[in-house]
């Protein structure tokens, strides 16, 4: 079965644009959370979407915004870019809802650079 | 404040060697602690789970342990190999909803 794919790997914006980063998860999980992680914050949790629905959302300005299709998949936008967003942002799946019990699923995440 | 704190922040042992990573937490209530492995430039990886009455689990060469009173948690490695070498994050769940992350533990196991 394959496994969590995030596109792209790697993206290198300005300040003041916006990004899309993607996530396509293990076949028949319905969950799909979103994370940044920083050398100095470790992993944050950002938000999460069951069935199309976001049910979790982490501390993040409103910049922060993320949806998920009618087959699972989920993408996650970035607008107005700022430095200090620069960072590993990591997609996990997982087949029930919510965030505990179940192990998630990560994929390997989209590096992100905002010079 | 942070709810998941670990220590040490990184360690360096040769390889064949024993380690043991330490993790504390202030969650409540509390759900499951998960230890998660991330090799360099890969997503964290699941190693064990831990539930409130369980003191002890291992994963081949990785063996969690638990007490719920202290509120600790520990990772020990055994005759560590080079593929070892990572961060090793815990993961403790409260209620459906919440997770708390620890900074992690950077591993480096050296020939």
């Amino acid at each position: 079965k394959a496994g969590v794919t995030q596109t792209p790997r790697y993206l290198i914006k300005t300040r003041g644009q916006q990004v899309t980063l993607s996530c396509s998860p293990i076949s028949g999980h319905r969950s799909v959370s979103w994370y940044q992680q920083t050398p100095g914050q470790g992993l944050q949790f950002l938000f999460e979407y069951f069935s199309e629905t976001q049910r979790n959302k982490g501390n993040f300005p409103g910049r922060f915004s993320g949806r998920q299709f009618s087959n699972s998949r989920s993408e996650m936008n970035v607008s107005t870019l700022e430095l200090g967003d620069s960072a590993l942002y990591l997609c996990a799946s997982s087949f029930y809802p919510g965030l505990t019990a179940p192990a998630l699923h990560f994929g390997n995440g989209t590096r992100l650079t905002v010079t | 404040k942070n709810q998941v704190e670990q220590s040490p922040q990184s360690l360096i042992i040769l390889e064949g060697k024993n380690c043991t990573l330490q993790c504390n937490y202030t969650v409540s209530p509390f759900s499951n602690l998960r230890w998660y492995k991330q090799d360099t430039g890969r997503g964290p990886v699941s190693l064990t789970i831990m539930t409130f009455s369980e003191n002890t689990k291992s994963n081949g060469r990785y063996t969690a342990t638990l007490d719920a009173d202290t509120k600790q948690s520990s990772l020990h490695i055994t005759a560590s190999q080079l593929s070892d070498s990572a961060s090793y994050i815990c993961v403790v769940s409260a209620t459906r909803y919440k997770l708390s992350f620890g900074a992690g533990t950077t591993v480096t196991v050296r020939a």
